[in-house]
C-alpha cells in the first residue's frame, strides 16, 4: 500500500512532442505528490508538487494532472526540447506526517532533436 | 547559498574495506535521508533520520550504519558487510511538512569496488 508504480520505465519523443508519465499510488492518506528531475551524475531536483485539493497545476512547460478518485498522477512537458532529456520521478507522501516520500521507480526520457 | 554537500564525488573501495561518504547541508532541516541508486532500480532508502541522535533503517540498510551526532551532518558508512557495494549515493534532507522545496538532494557520490 505505500507503492508508487511509475510507467512507462523509459519514453522517447520528438521535440515538440507532449510526454506523457503516469504514477498510481494506493494509499488514499497520501496529500503530497511531488515530481523530480535527475540529470546524469547530479541529484534529482524537485520539478513540480501538487496537492490533492487541485485537479491541475502548471509551472511552465511542466503540468500535473490528479485525479483522485483513480487515484492517479501524471507529468505532461509541453513543447518538449532535448535539455528535457532526464529521468523524471514521482512520488508520494502524507504532509506533516512523520512519513517519508515513497518514490516511483523513475523513467528515462529522451527527447531527440 | 544553502545546500547539501556530498563528499567525495568518487569514491573507490577495496574489497573488506569500510568507506565513509560524507554529507553536510546548511539549511536548518531536520530530517535527512541515503539513498542508493543502481541503473533500473530507482532511489532506494537506506536510512533516514528525523532527529539529532535518532534514525530509523530504511528498505535497503544491511550493511550500512550512519550517526546523526549534529543536525547538520548525516555521514553514512559502508561496511565489507555490504556485498555488492557499487552504486551511486544520494543525501537528501527535508524540513517539516516539505514546504515547497520537498526534499533537497546532494549532487550524489560515486562508490565503486576496486
Amino acid at each position: 500500500q505505500q507503492q508508487v508504480k511509475q510507467s512507462p520505465q523509459s519514453l522517447i519523443v520528438q521535440k515538440g512532442g507532449i510526454p506523457i508519465i503516469n504514477c498510481a499510488y494506493e494509499n488514499t492518506a497520501f496529500d503530497y505528490f511531488p515530481w523530480y528531475q535527475q540529470f546524469p551524475g547530479k541529484g534529482p531536483a524537485l520539478l513540480i508538487a501538487i496537492r490533492p485539493d487541485v485537479s491541475e497545476k502548471k509551472e511552465g512547460r511542466f503540468t500535473i494532472s490528479f485525479n483522485k478518485s483513480a487515484k492517479q498522477f501524471s507529468l505532461h512537458i509541453m513543447d518538449s526540447q532535448p535539455g528535457d532529456s532526464a529521468t523524471y520521478f514521482c512520488a508520494a507522501s502524507i504532509l506533516g506526517g512523520s512519513e517519508k516520500l515513497v518514490f516511483g521507480k523513475g523513467t528515462k526520457l529522451t527527447v531527440n532533436p | 547559498d544553502g545546500g547539501i554537500t556530498q563528499s567525495p564525488k568518487y569514491l573507490f573501495r577495496k574489497e573488506g574495506q569500510n568507506v565513509t561518504l560524507s554529507c553536510e547541508q546548511n539549511l536548518n532541516h531536520d530530517a535527512m535521508y541515503w539513498y542508493r541508486q543502481d541503473p533500473g532500480q530507482g532511489l532506494r532508502l537506506i536510512y533516514y533520520s528525523q532527529i539529532v541522535n535518532d534514525f530509523q533503517k530504511g528498505d535497503i540498510a544491511e550493511g550500512y550504519s550512519v550517526s546523526r551526532e549534529k543536525k547538520e551532518s548525516f555521514p553514512l558508512t559502508v561496511t565489507s558487510a555490504q556485498k555488492n557495494p557499487t552504486a551511486f549515493y544520494l543525501c537528501a534532507s527535508s524540513s517539516e511538512g516539505y514546504g515547497d522545496y520537498g526534499y533537497t538532494f546532494g549532487s550524489g557520490t560515486r562508490l565503486t569496488v576496486v
